[in-house]
């Protein structure tokens, strides 16, 4: 059975850092692609980041890039979040999410329950 | 950045009737690379469709998927109960892989 068990978040101030974590079974990790999406307080979803199975290739939102860092470790089974600058329009749930294929980046089948980062004074 | 405008923001049907729900893309989405989630309150989203018309694992044949190029369509046959939630779809074709930004499927 696949899981998806994120960690990490909580209360960091404007200008902050946090570092969020998304442990993985079930599934050969290094094969597949994992992204991080985000939700807003009563809004929609965005899509943040994503990375190869290998982490050979990242991909960024406009809104991050420059900010948040991807990363893997793929002997541990662990997915990271490395996240700078934090502004308060940051604050939302992040999910991470495993890729269908193991050929590409998106669409995303597996989902863990999210982890909630507020950014607030 | 392809921008995904889902139509309409809510819609409000009874059990047992046609939901159609559209996700009209701002330039073409290559491949059909198209996906759509259902996401019910405090839950993670499920995904139902990837490739426009290709259903994942263990959704019901009620749903269907379809279209290509610009515009794309979720159809529901026949509303179940359980139906009603939060819809968005997803362009997968290029980075940035931009979400539309929901239609919300409520009981009328």
């Amino acid at each position: 059975e696949v899981q998806l068990l994120e960690s990490g978040g909580g209360l960091v101030q404007p200008g902050g850092s946090l570092r969020l974590s998304c442990a993985a079974s079930g599934f050969t990790f290094s094969n597949y692609a994992m992204n991080w999406v985000r939700q807003a307080p009563g809004e929609g979803l965005e899509w943040v980041s994503g990375i190869t199975g290998s982490g050979d290739k990242t991909y960024y939102a406009d809104s991050v890039k420059g900010r948040f860092t991807i990363s893997r470790d793929n002997s541990k089974n662990t997915l990271f979040m490395q996240m700078n600058s934090l502004r308060a329009d940051d604050t939302a749930v992040y999910y991470c999410a495993k890729v269908l294929s193991g050929w590409y980046v998106v669409p995303l089948d597996y989902w863990g329950q999210g982890t909630l980062v507020t950014v607030s004074s | 950045e392809i921008v995904l405008t889902q139509s309409p923001g809510t819609l409000s049907l009874s059990p047992g009737e046609r939901a159609t729900l559209s996700c009209r893309a701002s330039q073409s989405v290559s491949g059909s690379f198209l996906a759509w989630y259902q996401q019910k309150p405090g839950q993670a989203p499920r995904l139902l469709f990837h490739g426009a018309s290709n259903r994942a694992t263990g959704i019901p044949d009620r749903f269907s998927g379809s279209g290509s190029g610009t515009d794309f369509t979720l159809t529901i046959s026949r509303l179940e109960p359980e139906d009603f939630a939060v819809y968005y779809c997803q362009q997968c074709g290029s980075s940035p892989y931009t979400f539309g930004q929901g239609t919300k499927l409520d009981i009328k």
